[in-house]
């Protein structure tokens, strides 16, 4: 079945830097890739997602970028501000519905 | 507009005990989800239902879990006996997109602790 291996698992920046998150899969039929941000104690919610007819997407300081031909997949967050600072989920779906997410990344933005 | 809503928010149990979390997905929202959260994991998938069908249950350890989603709203998932492995989150998520990838609203969800 599809995996999802996210890396790095904990990331710290200072606050205006760029953070970089990355993920791989293992099923080239995936076609749906999305981006939770799930704050302490919070529920995930949805950042960012991107569709694999599509290469790369934005959405002010937020962009995602995708790479059918290695299987992988990236989140960008620029001019990081502490209120970013959460565990970040990267997903990927074959199956309408049926997300397989990764491992998660703890950002750290510090002031 | 009110999110997906879970109860309870915490519980602990001793082991063989039951236990049950109940969900309200958004209104109008007909796919609702259970996923499994470990600690310092991502979400795992337990089971989806399209209204009251669960159309994919392939994750759920049947031996002792179970779900149940009655007409097609409200969803119930219950652990009978528990196990220590069971403690974890216990997220529900509902979507409107029905057969199609989209955003997925999860609630708050429900932490249990098996002692």
């Amino acid at each position: 079945g599809e995996n999802v291996e996210q890396h790095p698992s904990t990331l710290s920046v200072q606050e205006g830097d760029s953070a970089v998150i990355k993920c791989t899969y293992s099923d080239s039929a995936s076609n749906y890739f999305p981006w939770y941000k799930q704050e302490l104690g919070k529920r995930p919610q949805l950042i960012i997602d991107i569709r694999s007819n599509v290469g790369e997407k934005k959405d002010q300081r937020i962009a995602v970028t995708l790479n059918k031909t290695a299987k992988h997949f990236s989140l960008h967050i620029t001019e990081t501000q502490p209120e970013d600072s959460a565990v970040y989920f990267c997903a990927a779906s074959i199956n309408p519905g049926k997300l397989i997410f990764g491992q998660g990344t703890t950002l750290q933005v510090k002031p | 507009e009110a999110g997906v809503v879970q109860s309870p928010r915490y519980k602990i149990i001793e082991k063989k005990q039951p236990v049950a979390f109940w969900c309200n997905p958004i209104s109008g929202h007909n796919t609702l989800y259970w996923y499994l959260q470990n600690l310092g994991q991502g979400p795992e998938l337990l089971i989806r239902y399209e209204n009251e069908e669960a159309v994919d249950d392939s994750q759920l350890p049947k031996d002792r879990f179970s779900a149940e989603r009655l007409k097609g709203v409200d969803s119930t998932l219950k652990i009978q006996p528990a196990e220590l492995g069971d403690s974890a989150v216990y997220l529900c998520a509902s979507s409107s997109v029905g057969g199609r990838n989209g955003e997925l609203f999860f609630g708050e969800g429900s932490r249990l602790t098996v002692l």
